[in-house]
């Protein structure tokens, strides 16, 4: 059960728009749309951003938006603030196991 | 208002079991659909799945700890047990009882407990 590749850092200036990436195959992100985002600050659990691609549950800003291509998903983060720093991780359903598979993190720095 | 408490040992011997167990409130695993798991984060690592238990008691493992890991619940006390076998150092991690209802492809986790760390070493 491989996690999905995520690079390790991205960052970005207040007000800047950022993208990350999210990378898996045909047995995951490839061949579903059940993709999920999560946003973790330091000593803290994560929260939920983002499901099945692109929709954000109610109370998620709007600034935080998903997308899929096919074996790679993608979060973008408009509108970059301060309060964005945190740790990013995707998710997908996988064909593999029967749990889903987490991605290997992103830690988004504003600049 | 929802709320998860994991409970267990800090430190674990190498080779021990460990013994986890999850407190919830404000909904109730016997409800059609509703399901509760464990998530581990190894320090400065990624998140993992380890186990999901649902209402019907359909159980999840993650495929490479299937043969050390247990999951069962108690819905009358509220409670999800977690044991895990065998246990070496890279079980280090923070570990997260969390709520995820049930999904035909996904597992989303919409509430999370505060965490608890758990250091294997002897």
């Amino acid at each position: 059960q491989s996690a999905l590749t995520q690079p390790a850092s991205v960052s970005g200036s207040p007000g800047q728009s950022i993208t990350l990436s999210c990378t898996g195959s045909n047995t995951d992100i490839g061949g579903y749309k059940y993709v999920s985002w999560y946003q973790q600050h330091p000593f803290s659990a994560p929260k939920l951003l983002i499901y099945d691609v692109s929709i954000r549950p109610s109370g998620v800003s709007s600034r935080f938006s998903g997308s899929k291509s096919g074996s790679t998903a993608s979060l973008t983060i408009s509108g970059l603030q301060a309060e964005d720093e945190a740790d990013y991780y995707c998710s997908s359903y996988t064909t593999t196991s029967t749990l889903e598979v987490f991605g290997t993190g992103t830690k988004v720095t504003v600049l | 208002q929802i709320t998860l408490k994991e409970s267990g040992p800090t430190l674990v011997r190498p080779t021990q079991t460990l013994t986890l167990t999850c407190s919830f409130s404000g909904f109730s695993l016997s409800t059609s659909s509703m399901g509760v798991g464990w998530i581990r984060q190894p320090p400065g690592k990624a998140l993992e799945w380890l186990a999901l238990i649902y209402w019907d008691d359909d159980k999840r493992y993650r495929p490479s700890l299937r043969n050390r890991l247990i999951i069962t619940k108690d819905t009358s006390k509220n409670r999800v047990v977690l044991t895990m076998t065998n246990v070496d150092p890279v079980d280090t991690g923070t570990y997260y009882c969390v709520r995820s209802p049930w999904g035909a492809k996904q597992q989303l986790v919409l509430d999370w407990g505060q965490g608890t760390l758990v250091i294997v070493s002897s």
